[in-house]
């Protein structure tokens, strides 16, 4: 059935440093992947978000890649700061479906 | 623009009671998600609305079921509580629905059941 694996479960970085989440999705008919980060007490905030038919997608610090031949996107976060500490979850999605998600990474970003 | 408002944010229930979470989407948002967070099971799908239409529907027992209201507003109900039914549910809206319409959360209604 559908699934999407998340590595790593846990990341540790030191501030400055950059941090790379991979996910691996299985329906080869997904076409939408966001990224969500979750603070403690708060719900999931979308960051970033790629479709299909684009290879790479940028906002500032963060950047996502999707490789779909491999069924591969990733998320970038370079020059780490604190606040950035959180857990952080992909997910894909294909037309007429329900998102799927990781199951998270709890990236810590030490001063 | 006002985010994704659910209510109540905590609740307590003892096993056998039913509740209710309440969930008003972004304002011109038509579409509402419904996920149930636990530690162990992660973020997972229990059902969307649209145009007061369910569409889709997780693997979830008959106990959990919602609603969608004119006005986009959605209710979700569980009845005969477990104490497996204690998790963190949350509401999504989007513009509309499919894949492609980025999907705005609430910050979750905390269900305790003892």
């Amino acid at each position: 059935g559908e699934n999407v694996e998340q590595h790593p479960s846990t990341l540790s970085v030191q501030e400055g440093d950059s941090a790379v989440i991979k996910c691996t999705y299985s329906d080869s008919a997904s076409n939408y992947f966001p990224w969500y980060k979750q603070e403690l007490g708060k719900g999931p905030q979308l960051i970033i978000d790629i479709r299909s038919n684009v290879g790479e997608k940028k906002d500032q610090r963060i950047a996502v890649t999707l490789n779909k031949t491999a069924k591969h996107f990733s998320l970038h976060i370079t020059e780490t700061q604190p606040e950035d500490s959180a857990v952080y979850f992909c997910a894909a999605q294909k037309e007429g479906g329900k998102l799927i998600f990781g199951q998270g990474t709890e990236l810590s970003v030490k001063p | 623009k006002a985010g994704v408002t659910q209510t109540p944010r905590y609740l307590i229930k003892t096993r056998g009671q039913q509740v209710t979470l309440s969930c008003s989407p972004i304002s011109g948002h038509r579409s509402v998600s419904w996920y149930q967070q636990t530690p162990g099971q992660g973020l997972q799908f229990l059902f969307e609305y649209f145009s007061e239409t369910q569409r889709n529907k997780g693997n979830f027992p008959g106990r959990f079921s919602g609603r969608q209201f004119s006005n986009s507003r959605s209710e979700m109900n569980v009845s005969t509580l477990e104490l497996g039914d204690s998790a963190l549910y949350l509401c999504a809206s989007s513009l509309g629905p499919g894949a492609s319409q980025p999907q705005y959360f609430g910050p979750g209604t905390r269900l305790t059941v003892l």
